[in-house]
């Protein structure tokens, strides 16, 4: 079963438009982490923000921003004010505790974004 | 400092060769993964060390598919008698302990079957 839905499989904006990216999870686990990575062209995943289930804080880091609702099972990211270097390949992930300290994580399909100017 | 990287970046092969992707992690770094990324798709898990030990292979699609990491840093994955099917980027990631959640990701071997 699919453990991480990203529902949009591609998003097409103009620059400085805001952009809202869904991502719904599934887990038995109350403990668990879940995080989002960005991958540009040149293929390298980037690391950009992980939450863990204990903390439904949103948060903001500059232009981009998080919104964790365990209600819904859903970490949505926004991208603010667009610009064209944010155009990419943007997946969420969950990581459950296996044994032994296994932090695997579960991606979803991705959501390609393409920012134009 | 450096970050993971990987060898080589690209590996075109002929259908039912022997292929060796190699993982070299942040220094220090204890817990290894690899993972597979089909074209279009996120990556997928395929095994995980800590130390020098496979804690889990859950992910290794069948038999052909083998990985080692003999002193607990360099990690090599290895795959026999490959098939057209294997065609994906091969992403290393490394963490400081098994228990620190973040994982930093080497840029891949792109392998291509032909």
């Amino acid at each position: 079963a699919q453990k991480v839905t990203q529902a949009q499989t591609e998003i097409s904006v103009v620059e400085k438009e805001d952009v809202t990216l869904d991502c719904v999870y599934e887990t038995r686990d109350t403990t668990y982490y879940l995080f989002w990575y960005k991958q540009p062209p040149s293929g390298e995943l980037v690391f950009l923000i992980r939450r863990n289930s204990f903390d439904e804080q949103n948060e903001i880091s500059g232009r981009y921003s998080w919104n964790f609702q365990k209600s819904t099972s859903s970490f949505n990211f926004t991208i603010t004010a667009s610009q064209v270097v944010d155009s990419a390949v943007y997946f969420c992930a969950l990581s459950e505790l296996g044994g032994e300290d296994d932090y695997k994580l579960s991606f979803g399909a991705g959501t390609t974004v393409t920012v134009r100017a | 400092g450096a970050g993971v990287s990987q060898t080589p970046s690209n590996k075109v092969t002929e259908k039912g060769k022997y292929v060796e992707l190699r993982c070299d992690p942040i220094s220090g770094h204890t817990a290894l993964y690899w993972y597979r990324q089909s074209l279009g798709q996120g990556p997928e898990f395929l095994i995980y060390f800590q130390g020098t030990g496979a804690a889990d292979d859950s992910g290794l699609p069948n038999d052909r598919f083998f990985a080692v990491r003999p002193e607990g840093s360099v990690s090599t994955l290895k795959i026999q008698r490959t098939e057209r099917g294997d065609s994906a980027v091969y992403l290393c990631a490394s963490s400081l302990l098994g228990g620190e959640i973040e994982q930093f990701f080497g840029p891949g071997t792109r392998l291509t079957v032909l």
